[in-house]
């Protein structure tokens, strides 16, 4: 039974460019949560979509950032016309049955971002 | 004022003390929880809880409700114990967790 599963595990990203990172939740997990976290900081929570919804984007930056959880394939966070700020650690989580439940989610292993 | 306070920020012990590892948060919640940050970055969700006590191996945790405070405590501490141990709440108002910022510890051989 595959964990989650995050791609790519790094990427590099000329200021301007566009990064897209995926996240394949565990296998019967509908939902699934971005957390990201900037060198020398604490986790932040970004945003909690189910499959074709997104539940609560809070965490979210107003501009340059989207998710999306399609009916099939992976949850795609993209980062458009990246900025060396962006450069962190975005990882992936996914749960069984969503957020009012307070169940465990389980991290994917992270896609480190590298802004030149 | 964060709504996640972890305490201490930094924890270096020998092996085989005993680890103590404090959490208060300052909203409501509807659990709690316990996950190891490995050196490589990887989350590991160690422990969930809403009431009382859990203990998986040398790991213990425990939560007041009341008093809003987990503690996670480790025995017989050993050097692959070394990890940032974060305490993060669900229901505290956005439907991700809110974390606290971690607390680094090295246990030396």
């Amino acid at each position: 039974n595959a964990g989650v599963m995050q791609n790519p595990r790094h990427l590099v990203r000329r200021r301007g460019q566009e990064a897209r990172l995926r996240c394949s939740p565990m296998k019967g997990h509908s939902h699934v949560y971005w957390y990201r976290q900037l060198p020398e900081e604490g986790l932040k929570f970004m945003v909690y979509l189910q499959k074709e919804n997104i539940i609560d984007e809070s965490g979210m930056p107003k501009e340059r950032f989207s998710a999306e959880f399609p009916k099939e394939g992976p949850s795609i966070l993209r980062i458009q016309q990246v900025v060396r700020g962006d450069s962190a650690a975005y990882f992936c989580a996914s749960s069984p049955s969503g957020a009012l439940r307070g169940e465990t989610q389980y991290f994917g292993p992270g896609t480190r971002l590298l802004v030149l | 004022k964060n709504e996640v306070e972890q305490s201490p920020q930094n924890l270096t012990a020998q092996e085989g003390e005993f680890i103590t590892i404090n959490c208060s948060y300052s909203v409501g919640i509807s659990a709690l929880h316990w996950l190891q940050q490995h050196p490589g970055g990887g989350i590991v969700s160690l422990f969930m809880l809403s009431s009382g006590k859990k203990k998986h191996g040398r790991l213990i945790a425990t939560i007041n409700i009341q008093e809003k405070h987990s503690s996670l405590h480790i025995t017989a501490s050993h050097p692959r114990d070394s990890a940032v141990y974060i305490c993060a709440i669900s229901g505290g108002g956005a439907d991700g967790l809110t974390f606290g910022k971690g607390t680094h510890l090295i246990i030396q051989p």
